[in-house]
């Protein structure tokens, strides 16, 4: 079954460098996602991209990230300068349709110190 | 603003104790509701779509029903490998972004 692929799988960073999480969407995807999830609490959004545009994106996703997809196959949420409170699992993930249900990966764990 | 409440937060039932996990929503015109099931340390994985009051859904043990304010997963003789956190999302008609519930954790017993 084909996979959404995420690395590292774990990143441990000092606060204020900048970290990239890549992701490899579901080749015949068309829409990318970005989400993450404090431990304890919910799922939350941070962006959708769509024909190599940001499509939409809620307010965690300030000036701080960036999105990439540079090659056509790879997917990078960059995190410009981390802050402690950017600890937590960085979730990619992908989808045929805007309305299907998407396909996650097993997530990197964002941890700053 | 649109929310999804998921009830209860935790759930332990002994092996082939059937039950039932609660999603209640508001949205600004639903576009479809979906369940995951997620694992420590793990993403989320896709279970169902609902796209409109009266669908239902199937899989194994699991069967999920839509009305115009919630949703329920049902689960029919649980076995301890159904344990896990089951989470809804809803997306509203405006967005492509998944609104997600705080999830139910489930603890089946053998």
């Amino acid at each position: 079954e084909p996979e959404v692929t995420q690395t590292p799988s774990h990143q441990v960073t000092q606060m204020g460098q900048e970290v990239i999480l890549r992701c490899v969407p579901i080749s015949n995807h068309l829409y990318f996602y970005w989400y993450r999830q404090i431990l304890g609490q919910k799922v939350e959004f941070l962006v959708s991209f769509y024909n190599n545009e940001i499509s939409e994106k809620s307010e965690i996703f300030d000036d701080q990230f960036s999105v990439e997809r540079p090659d056509g196959s790879n997917f990078t949420l960059k995190i410009r300068s981390t802050k402690l409170e950017d600890s937590a699992m960085y979730f990619c993930a992908s989808s045929a349709e805007s309305n299907y249900g998407y396909t996650f990966g097993s997530g990197t764990r964002l941890t700053v110190v | 603003e649109d929310q999804v409440t998921q009830s209860p937060e935790a759930l332990r039932l002994q092996e082939g104790e059937s039950s039932s996990l609660n999603c209640s929503y508001t949205v600004s015109g639903l576009r479809g509701l979906f369940w995951y099931r997620q694992d420590p340390g793990k993403g989320p994985e896709f279970l169902f779509t609902l796209y409109s009051a009266g669908e239902e859904k199937e899989k194994e043990r699991l069967k999920a029903t839509l009305t115009k304010k919630e949703s329920f997963l049902h689960i029919t003789a649980p076995k301890p490998e159904d344990s896990a956190t089951y989470l809804c999302a809803v997306q509203a008609e405006t967005g492509n972004q998944f609104y997600f519930g705080t999830g139910t954790s489930l603890t089946v017993i053998p």
